[in-house]
């Protein structure tokens, strides 16, 4: 079955510097997505990207966050510098965006990267 | 008011009891709902997908919708200890466009 991957699982920063997490969407989905959680708190939207650029972001995606689709495959959110408050789990999800009867308009979400910053 | 609310929990309940999950929310522009059930430390994984009003059944979930009274509920029957998780609540307005809204998540504790 097809799946988002997402790397690293975890990664351990320190305050100020920058970080890249990265995701692999299903091959063929249009839409891609960045969440995070904040440990005990709830999923929150970051940023949604469809067609090689950003469709709609939240008020917490400032311009210490950029994402890009490099080369087809990946998905990249890059913090760049980053800040106590930015540890939480970040998950990636795509979703198919097909028209018509077989957009389920399912978000299929990655493991996470769990990023700790010190 | 929140755009999406739900009872955090925890909730638990023996192992073959009937379990009813609620979220109510106030954006009546939605029209997707969703019900994702997420173990701890891993991502959320898709459980039932309703389009507008009505009810969707699949296995021993069911999934209901009200819009008039902006509520959706999931039930889940015959409760096992594998259903202990955090079951989260999504909408969106229109499919691919492109924010989910999530609920914070019931956590459920089924008891053997």
């Amino acid at each position: 079955e097809p799946e988002v991957t997402q790397t690293p699982s975890h990664q351990v920063t320190q305050m100020g510097q920058e970080v890249i997490l990265r995701c692999v969407p299903i091959s063929n989905h249009l839409y891609f997505y960045w969440y995070r959680q904040i440990l005990g708190q709830k999923v929150e939207f970051l940023v949604s990207f469809y067609n090689n650029e950003i469709s709609e972001k939240s008020e917490i995606f400032d311009d210490q966050f950029s994402v890009e689709r490099p080369d087809g495959s990946n998905f990249t959110l890059k913090i760049r510098s980053t800040k106590l408050e930015d540890s939480a789990m970040y998950f990636c999800a795509s979703e198919a965006g097909l028209a018509g009867p077989a957009d389920t308009g399912e978000l299929f979400f990655g493991e996470g990267s769990r990023l700790t910053v010190l | 008011q929140k755009e999406v609310e739900q009872d955090p929990g925890p909730l638990s309940v023996p192992e073959g009891a009937i379990v009813s999950l609620n979220c109510t929310y106030s954006n009546s522009a939605f029209q997707y709902f969703m019900w994702y059930r997420q173990y701890s430390r891993k991502g959320p994984e898709l459980l039932m997908y309703t389009y507008s009003s009505g009810n969707k059944e699949d296995g021993r979930f069911t999934a209901q919708v009200d819009k008039s009274s902006k509520y959706i509920s999931l039930f889940i029957r015959d409760s096992q200890p594998s259903d202990s998780a955090t079951y989260l609540c999504a909408m969106s307005g229109t499919s691919g466009t492109y924010k989910y809204i999530f609920g914070t998540g019931t956590r459920l504790k089924v008891l053997a």
